[in-house]
């Protein structure tokens, strides 16, 4: 049973490229969360979907930032236009329908030049 | 809103001893606890939980313990082996509703042979 999958793992983009990030949920998991960590910092949450729909996306920056989870496919996080200020590690978790526990993929590092 | 805090960023330890890692939460209506474990380059790794109306939860080497009345977690691991080194979170879920996790800053643990 794979665990939450993302890629790419390392991403280097360079300022005013745009950033595509991708997670795949652990099979029978139809929530996904993004969190964002800086170095030296914990996570911060970003934004939480399930299927076709944003829950809450009360962390995630009004401008540049903007994440979907479709119907088919993995959710995305998409930052047009990036900045240094945006690199870091990106997150992903999903869950179960109702449950607390959220699980954990391996990341994506990006790298803003 | 919720904050979370360490009490400590680093504790060093010798292999055999026991390690306790506290955390400090700021929000009275959270209602579950999360410890989680960060390997270098990986994503964090679900350790053990509690919910609001537990005190104390053991699980393998490890327990948590939860004092509702100063807002105070900690996580204590037994034995502490060399591959227990790593960055430990808490997360804190700050109600009912809510699916956000607030995550303190980390506590580095170092096992010294």
């Amino acid at each position: 049973n794979a665990g939450v999958m993302q890629n790419p793992r390392h991403l280097v983009r360079r300022r005013g490229q745009e950033a595509r990030l991708r997670c795949s949920p652990m099979k029978g998991h139809s929530h996904v969360y993004w969190y964002r960590q800086l170095p030296e910092e914990g996570l911060k949450f970003m934004v939480y979907l399930q299927k076709e729909n944003i829950i809450d996306e009360s962390g995630m920056p009004k401008e540049r930032f903007s994440a979907e989870f479709p119907k088919e496919g993995p959710s995305i996080l998409r930052i047009q236009q990036v900045v240094r200020g945006d690199s870091a590690a990106y997150f992903c978790a999903s869950s179960q329908n109702g449950a607390y526990e959220q699980f954990f993929g391996p990341g994506t590092r990006l790298t803003v030049l | 809103g919720e904050s979370v805090g360490l009490h400590l960023p680093t504790l060093s330890v010798q292999e055999g001893d026991n390690s306790i890692i506290n955390c400090a939460y700021s929000n009275s209506a959270s209602d579950y606890f999360i410890w989680y474990k960060q390997e270098s380059g990986k994503g964090p790794q679900f350790i053990i939980d509690i919910r609001s109306n537990m005190d104390k939860r053991q699980g393998q080497r490890v327990t948590v313990l939860l004092n509702k009345t100063v807002k105070h977690l900690s996580l204590q691991i037994a034995a502490t082996q060399p591959g227990d080194s790593a960055v430990y979170f808490c997360a804190v879920y700050s109600g009912a509703g809510s699916y956000q996790l607030t995550f303190g800053k980390g506590t580095k643990l170092s096992v010294i042979p």
